[in-house]
């Protein structure tokens, strides 16, 4: 079983400033993590994923994230947010391959003030 | 490459009509495809995983003979929503891993359907 859970519905920052969206999952086998991005009326991007590989993961973007197994948690940052980014973005978890059904998160809105 | 795409990407239909929705890996065999709804500003959750040769296999709660799933080649799957009503307007999303490896899943970009 599986399951992540999205901290913050809606998060709102300057332009400029670091984004910081959090994520922490369950799993009961070792996840494969990934955050995607939705724009509104359009399907899912994908930022960035973990496979088990390196725990600091750099996506698109300038956005990364970094996978802590002791903490459960696979939070997304950016070190200085754009206008661009505003959108809906979503983490999601598989068990130990990313080629079975994804198990999303709630998302989380940014909100990029200028 | 790993392109996915879905058609049609709007659909306003009357309530008891059938609706069909295609998903089609572009540049990519898929055996395996999986249909997801979203419903306004909610997230995504797995409605059925489609296998080529095989019957679809249903998320708890999703009725199999309403939503009717279809996957024809080893790059199209299809979605049906028989006698659609005002609750099932939803977006729809695809996704497929390839069948020649790889640790993600393509997403199709959505289909959009009102049920009047």
């Amino acid at each position: 079983a599986q399951s992540v859970t999205q901290l913050g519905s809606h998060v709102s920052v300057s332009e400029g400033a670091l984004v910081l969206l959090r994520c922490n999952y369950s799993s009961s086998v070792p996840p494969y993590l990934f955050w995607y991005v939705q724009y509104p009326n359009q399907g899912l991007q994908l930022l960035l994923k973990y496979t088990s590989a390196a725990t600091l993961v750099k996506g698109i973007n300038g956005f990364e994230a970094e996978f802590k197994k002791s903490e459960t948690s696979f939070h997304l940052t950016k070190p200085s947010a754009h206008m661009s980014d505003a959108a809906e973005y979503f983490c999601a978890v598989s068990g130990n391959t990313g080629r079975r059904a994804l198990t999303f998160g709630s998302g989380t809105r940014l909100q990029v003030q200028p | 490459g790993a392109v996915v795409s879905q058609h049609p990407s709007r659909v306003i239909c009357k309530s008891g009509t059938s609706v069909k929705i295609e998903c089609r890996s572009l540049d990519f065999q898929a055996t395996t495809m999986f249909w997801y709804r979203q419903f306004p500003k909610q997230s995504l959750m797995l409605m059925a995983t489609s296998n080529e040769g095989s019957k679809a296999t249903y998320e708890q709660g999703v009725e199999k003979d309403k939503f009717l799933i279809n996957h024809a080649s080893l790059t199209l799957s299809t979605l049906t929503v028989t006698s659609a009503h005002p609750e099932d307007s939803s977006f729809y999303i695809c996704s497929a891993p390839n069948d020649r490896g790889g640790d993600e899943q393509f997403f199709g970009p959505g289909t959009r359907l009102t049920v009047l």
